[in-house]
């Protein structure tokens, strides 16, 4: 079965960029998506179609696909940003989820 | 603007079913533009998808729960079901019900309800 793999944590300083990673075999060649989840919150959507933000997201989000990797960029991070952030696919008519990156923000 | 509410038991004893509900308000389970999806997370980690329905009731589920699982529809209440047969404290998470948006080849979830917990538990 097809897997994605995310580091477990990333840090940042409030107002510089953070970037999280998402790995997985030619994932460049699928969509890739992120979705924010706060605790105790259900996932947000924040990137869809590797670069396409909502309605709604700050554009401080960004999102790029190439190659095995797709990244989740957050520019000029704030404290609100702090969060889980997972990655999705689709692959054979199934959706896969990243394990999942815990941002700290501090 | 569409929402979506889950809804059913939060103690289920081992060994028996789990039956869960979404209700979408605010659009339809009949559109042919989305899937309809259960997704779960045990505490302190990630999320799992349980497997998902089409508005014609074609699923696809996760091969791990495969054998345990149904999910269906019933366009006359604009609602969604989920069973889970079997179950272990290992099926204790928060249920998530969830709308799949396929766009140009990507499938996404656009819109979530507020998620239940479900404790398996004698």
């Amino acid at each position: 079965s097809y897997e994605l793999t995310q580091p477990p944590s990333v840090s940042v300083s409030p107002g510089q960029t953070a970037s999280i990673t998402c790995s997985g075999d030619k994932l460049g060649d699928k969509y890739a998506c992120w979705y924010q989840q706060k605790p105790g919150q259900s996932p947000v959507l924040v990137i869809y179609q590797d670069t396409k933000r909502p309605s709604g997201i700050p554009e401080r989000f960004s999102g790029s696909n190439s190659g095995n990797t797709a990244t989740l960029t957050i520019s000029g991070t704030h404290a609100m940003d702090e969060a889980d952030y997972y990655c999705q696919a689709w692959d054979s008519s199934s959706v896969v989820f990243g394990g999942g990156t815990k941002l700290t923000v501090l | 603007q569409v929402q979506l509410q889950e809804s059913g038991p939060g103690l289920v004893k081992p060994s028996e079913t789990l039956s869960l509900t979404c209700t979408v308000s605010g659009g339809s389970v009949s559109s042919n533009t989305y899937y309809w999806t259960w997704i779960r997370q045990p505490p302190g980690k990630g999320l799992e998808c349980i497997g998902y329905i089409s508005y014609s009731g074609s699923t696809n589920y996760n091969p791990s729960l495969k054998s345990r699982v149904a999910i269906s529809v019933d366009t006359s209440k604009n609602q969604f079901s989920l069973n889970l047969s079997s179950v272990t404290a290992a099926d204790t998470a928060v249920y998530y019900c969830a709308r799949v948006l396929s766009n140009y080849g990507d499938y996404y979830m656009d819109v979530w309800g507020i998620g239940t917990t479900v404790t398996v538990s004698s």
